[in-house]
């Protein structure tokens, strides 16, 4: 079982929709992490979020974090076919500095 | 600034070989950490480090051994391999600045053990 659940697991989208990925657990984080991987690369930083009710927006991209901080929410406005990736949430609890966990990850894929 | 470098790319291993997944960063981070990833299971943590010195185990640290002898290097030694570690091995690394980290990750190592 791992700590951070994600949802859904796949989402297949149109260029131009829209498209919400979750993140929940049932632990408290100190942060939030979301990152892209592409296939054979490793993973890339999007966000932080670091504080409860914290809503950050990376052009197209928001992220929302719980107020309680034990979940986190992707919104993709206007997905288009670069967004396609495997996006992941990670996080750190609040007694475990360093130890960087990570969900499942959910593959996007954005079709022209 | 070559970031995490990772070597090899990729490695095939019979079973019951031993060998070492070499990882190395350039940034001065205090944290580093090894990642392996499997289909459908994301990155599970195998082992991490938050200084010179200092290692824990994460999720899955059976089969494998780390230390960190230096800021820059955290090898990984598979001590006896199984098919069951064939997988894709990430290292990475990060800064802590107080609540603001980031970790960057290097390139991966793909290991089949047959």
């Amino acid at each position: 079982t791992q700590l951070l659940e994600q949802s859904p697991q796949f989402l297949s989208i149109q260029e131009g929709e829209n498209l919400t990925v979750y993140c929940n657990s049932s632990s408290v984080f100190s942060s939030l992490q979301w990152y892209r991987q592409e296939p054979g690369e490793g993973p890339v930083l999007l966000v932080t979020v670091v504080t409860g009710g914290e809503v950050k927006k990376l052009k197209r991209l928001t992220f929302q974090f719980g107020d309680a901080r034990k979940d986190s929410s992707l919104h993709i406005t206007a997905a288009q076919p670069g967004d396609t990736g495997l996006y992941l949430c990670a996080g750190l609890t609040t007694d475990s500095w360093g130890k960087l966990q990570f969900g499942a990850g959910t593959q996007v894929v954005v079709t022209p | 600034n070559a970031g995490v470098t990772q070597t090899p790319k990729f490695q095939v291993l019979k079973t019951g070989q031993s060998m070492t997944l070499q990882c190395a960063q350039d940034m001065n981070h205090e944290y580093m950490s090894w990642y392996r990833q499997d289909p459908g299971m994301g990155l599970r943590l195998i082992h991490y480090s938050v200084g010179a010195g200092i290692t824990d185990q994460g999720e899955v640290p059976n089969g494998y051994n780390v230390s960190r002898s230096t800021t820059e290097d955290f090898p990984l030694r598979l001590l006896s391999a199984a098919p069951s570690q064939t997988s894709v091995y990430f290292c990475a690394s990060s800064y802590s600045r107080g609540d603001s980290y980031g970790y960057t990750f290097g390139s991966g190592t793909r290991l089949t053990v047959v």
